[in-house]
């Protein structure tokens, strides 16, 4: 399958603490996307990793990337209420058909 | 406009009934793809679009989907003979580059499709 795996399903948390979501792919990547979807709304990209780079920041975003394990964690620092979404990993091969897993929701309480 | 912009943002219709879903794409961008939703689930592919021509229509369910894109702009899905198991939100997105390398899916916000 070309779709990632992420885990878990749902996660709750307060605001303020730190959100951590994981993906697992199957085979070889050119790089991996990680994307937010607020409820009833489309798909927002947040932010790449290419297959060669180990970590990556944008702001409270830290993304990492293990090749050996077939594996990326998406870390959210200091939570606020209006991160509550569905967050989607979406590992690219060499073909440009970009498949989606079920995500993780994310419900911050303030 | 600047984004994706997908119309209509609601079409509800009955079983059997023909339909048709229209995605304008970030002007430039050269590939263009469709997705369906579920509620709860992630979104499933269903075909993608480099320039006018289908490069991977390997998603869709069933010769009753068919889309395209004549002028490698904007794109429309087609829907013949709707059932019931057709409603879903129609996700469109676009990319400048190949995802393949470094490029990122723009998407729109869906057209919600009922079918009673």
């Amino acid at each position: 399958s070309q779709q990632g795996e992420e885990d878990p399903q749902a996660l709750s948390i307060q605001e303020g603490e730190n959100a951590t979501m994981n993906c697992s792919y199957k085979t070889s990547i050119n790089n991996l996307q990680w994307y937010r979807q607020n409820s009833g709304r489309g798909l927002v990209h947040l932010i790449l990793i290419r297959s060669n780079e180990r970590e990556k920041h944008s702001g409270r975003l830290r993304v990492t990337l293990d090749t050996s394990k077939k594996s990326s964690s998406l870390l959210i620092t200091a939570s606020r209420a209006a991160d509550t979404a569905s967050y989607f990993c979406a590992p690219s091969y060499n073909t440009d058909k970009l498949i989606f897993g079920t995500g993780t929701r994310l419900q911050v309480f303030p | 406009g600047a984004g994706v912009s997908q119309t209509p943002s609601n079409k509800v219709t009955e079983k059997g009934k023909y339909v048709e879903l229209r995605c304008d794409p970030i002007s430039g961008h050269t590939a263009l793809y469709w997705y369906r939703q579920s509620l709860g689930q992630g979104p499933e592919f269903l075909i993608y679009f480099q320039g006018t021509g289908a490069a991977d229509d390997s998603g869709l369910p069933n010769d009753r989907f068919f889309a395209v894109r004549p002028e490698g702009s904007v794109s429309t899905l087609k829907i013949q003979r709707t059932e019931r198991g057709d409603s879903a939100v129609y996700l469109c997105a676009s990319s400048l580059t190949r995802t393949a390398n470094t490029g990122e899916l723009f998407f729109g916000e869906g057209s919600r499709l009922t079918v009673l």
